[in-house]
């Protein structure tokens, strides 16, 4: 079995500081993991993901996520909110191997304040 | 870019109805996935294709089917609608392989059943 955990619903930032969304994961064997954003009355956008190597990896819209084979997560990062970052986002987890289904998590809605 | 096209955006039936809601995508991807998103709960897989005429059980399956006659096409079929079943709907594509090819989301469907 394979689960996503993200732990805060909601998740708000100053415009100009760093952000976080928190995810962390479960799955048997070695990990791939994505994140999503959805903007309102849109399907999901491919952000960025975690196959194997550097554990800092980046991706779109200056986004990087950072992966922990210890602590099971993958944080999503950002240096410097913008409020055109205020979204839904949502972190993924599929087995290296086997078939291609992805388990998400539920969701953090992220917004950032002018 | 990878278009896939959900046909409608929003979409209303009665209970006892079958609902039919079509996705298709331009890419040529052999994976195909529909998905429904409720608040709190995030993203479940109801059903996925990997080739044609070829479908496997996610984990909400149940009031559902789904058809995949060519490639580029796949429907997902409410056989007899309850009002359970109001959601958002959500269909997806992918190329095969290794490497974790990110799935490709269409803007979605809201269904509504009264």
């Amino acid at each position: 079995a394979q689960s996503v955990a993200q732990p805060e619903d909601q998740v708000n930032v100053a415009e100009g500081n760093p952000l976080t969304v928190k995810c962390t994961y479960s799955v048997s064997g070695n990990p791939y993991l994505f994140w999503y954003v959805q903007y309102p009355n849109r399907g999901l956008q491919f952000l960025l993901k975690y196959i194997t190597g550097d554990n800092l990896v980046k991706g779109s819209y200056g986004f990087e996520a950072e992966f922990n084979k210890s602590q099971t997560s993958f944080h999503l990062k950002k240096p410097s909110a913008l409020v055109s970052d205020s979204a839904l986002y949502f972190c993924a987890v599929r087995r290296n191997f086997g078939n291609e289904k992805l388990t998400f998590g539920t969701g953090t809605r992220l917004t950032i304040i002018p | 870019d990878v278009k896939v096209t959900q046909s409608s955006r929003y979409l209303v039936k009665r209970t006892g109805e079958k609902v039919f809601l079509e996705c298709v995508q331009d890419m040529d991807h052999e994976n195909m996935f529909w998905y429904r998103q409720d608040p709190g709960l995030g993203l479940r897989l109801i059903y996925f294709s990997y080739d044609v005429k070829m479908k496997e059980k996610g984990d909400i399956p149940e009031g559902y089917s789904v058809s995949r006659e060519k490639k580029e096409r796949f429907s997902l079929i409410l056989e007899s609608a309850s009002t359970n079943q109001t959601s958002m709907y959500l269909c997806a594509s992918s190329l095969p392989g290794e490497g974790g090819r990110p799935q490709h989301f269409g803007d979605g469907t809201r269904l509504s059943i009264l």
